[in-house]
């Protein structure tokens, strides 16, 4: 298996909804990430756990919030979210960080429209 | 600060080759990534260098320069599936991956 996979590949939401995005990888990697991907911009890194830990928040807004209930398996739950959060929400895990040639795998994406 | 440039958009014909440069000034140098993403999809992996030279990986080769900050990715006999966008990415000195824009590669028939 060396796929990531999303779910839900499309997710509308209200403002004051709860929901959450799911990721799933069975490559044996134990370094997961989340990115926000804007159109025509690059991916924006928000967060990284490795081992399982997080180990990067970047200064993401607390209405965003990570969780890694296991090596496989990495959850980003979503409350209170503005218009502005509206983006494709990505997915990628990695063998490990703190190497170069570390090279993420990224999965097809969740595409989240707040209203 | 940390900056990484590649051009917005390029176009090209089918069957011809083409050339999309990326220059960076980062914090440190782990490697140099290159991705392609179609419009709507993830990214995905195309080569990784971290030495100067070339990398050549069928019709898809990149071109390392270390000393001066400087890459490129070579797209031989295009084909329509290749309209996509092109990101160029650097890991630096923290292992964090720094993203370039991404340049929309157009093709024509």
């Amino acid at each position: 298996d060396t796929e990531v996979t999303q779910t839900p590949k499309h997710l509308v939401m209200g403002m004051t909804n709860k929901k959450s995005l799911k990721c799933e990888q069975h490559m044996g990697h134990r370094a997961m990430y989340w990115y926000k991907q804007k159109a025509k911009k690059p991916p924006e890194l928000m967060f990284v756990y490795s081992y399982e830990k997080l180990s990067i928040n970047e200064s993401v807004p607390s209405r965003f919030s990570p969780e890694c209930p296991n090596s496989s398996l990495l959850n980003l739950h979503l409350h209170a979210l503005q218009p502005e959060d509206s983006a494709l929400y990505l997915c990628a895990s990695s063998p490990h960080r703190g190497s170069g040639a570390n090279v993420l795998t990224f999965g097809a994406g969740s595409r989240l429209t707040v209203l | 600060g940390q900056n990484i440039d590649q051009p917005t958009e390029m176009t090209a014909t089918e069957g011809a080759i083409v050339q999309i440069n990326c220059t960076y000034q980062t914090s440190g140098f782990n490697g140099l990534f290159w991705y392609q993403q179609h419009a709507g999809e993830a990214p995905t992996f195309l080569s990784y260098n971290v030495l100067d030279g070339l990398e050549e990986k069928g019709r898809f080769s990149s071109f390392l320069s270390r000393s001066k900050g400087y890459s490129y990715l070579l797209l031989k006999e295009l084909q329509m599936k290749d309209s996509a966008s092109y990101l160029c990415a650097v890991m630096d000195s923290n292992y964090q991956l720094i993203w370039g824009a991404g340049t929309k590669l157009i093709i024509k028939p």
